[in-house]
């Protein structure tokens, strides 16, 4: 059972350079989630999309931008990474909404 | 403003003690909270939720809406237990979860 499927797994990244994080869910979840992780911080939520073709800011949206074609996919990007963006990312998705989100195992970014 | 606090960092006991890891909460509509939990080398789970009132691996969690909090307790800690904790909030429709910055816990033999 795949679930959540984050890539890459870890990169490091001059910065300047364009990112983007891939996240694919196979649960056919309506909606989905990029939290990023830092120590001291916990997760904080950067943008989420409640359905296929929407898409909404989070806590920590700056630099940062994401789309939904579809159900599946939901890919962040980073336009211009900044050593800030620093970080371990996680995705998530959910269904009903009732509160349980699905985890990916995150992608450790680092930026020099 | 900090939605959901979690004032320690890291809790160290010895296996068989009680756990109690603190949450409180800011907010001033009907609150759903949740604890999750990540394993080493797992993803982030859901524990509990406070509106099952049920109990998941020994650990339950009260919400006491008088003193804005949801702690987390365990009668006796295992090993097995170490991991890192996140208490929740839902803010708004959809999950827009906000967690708090998490208590480790360590459990030692």
């Amino acid at each position: 059972i795949a679930g959540i499927t984050q890539a890459p797994t870890s990169q490091i990244l001059a910065a300047g350079r364009r990112m983007t994080l891939r996240c694919t869910q196979d649960m056919r979840h309506n909606a989905m989630y990029w939290y990023r992780q830092d120590l001291g911080l916990g997760l904080r939520l950067i943008h989420y999309s409640n359905t296929a073709g929407t898409t909404g800011k989070g806590e920590v949206p700056d630099g940062y931008s994401v789309s939904r074609a579809n159900t599946d996919d939901f890919p962040l990007t980073l336009a211009s990474a900044v050593p800030s963006q620093t970080s371990v990312y996680f995705c998530a998705s959910s269904d009903s909404g009732d509160g349980e989100l699905f985890f990916g195992e995150g992608s450790r970014l680092t930026v020099l | 403003a900090q939605r959901v606090t979690q004032p320690e960092k890291l809790l160290s006991v010895f296996k068989g003690a009680p756990v109690e890891l603190k949450c409180n909460y800011s907010y001033s509509g009907s609150p759903e909270l949740f604890w999750y939990v990540q394993y080493s080398r797992q993803r982030l789970q859901l524990l509990l939720r406070h509106i099952s009132r049920e109990s998941i691996k020994g650990f339950t969690a009260d919400l006491n809406k008088g003193e804005t909090s949801f702690h987390l307790k365990k009668p006796f800690a295992q090993e097995e237990d170490s991991a890192m904790y996140y208490c929740a909030l839902n803010l708004g429709g959809y999950s827009t979860l906000t967690f708090g910055k998490g208590t480790m816990l360590l459990v030692s033999p």
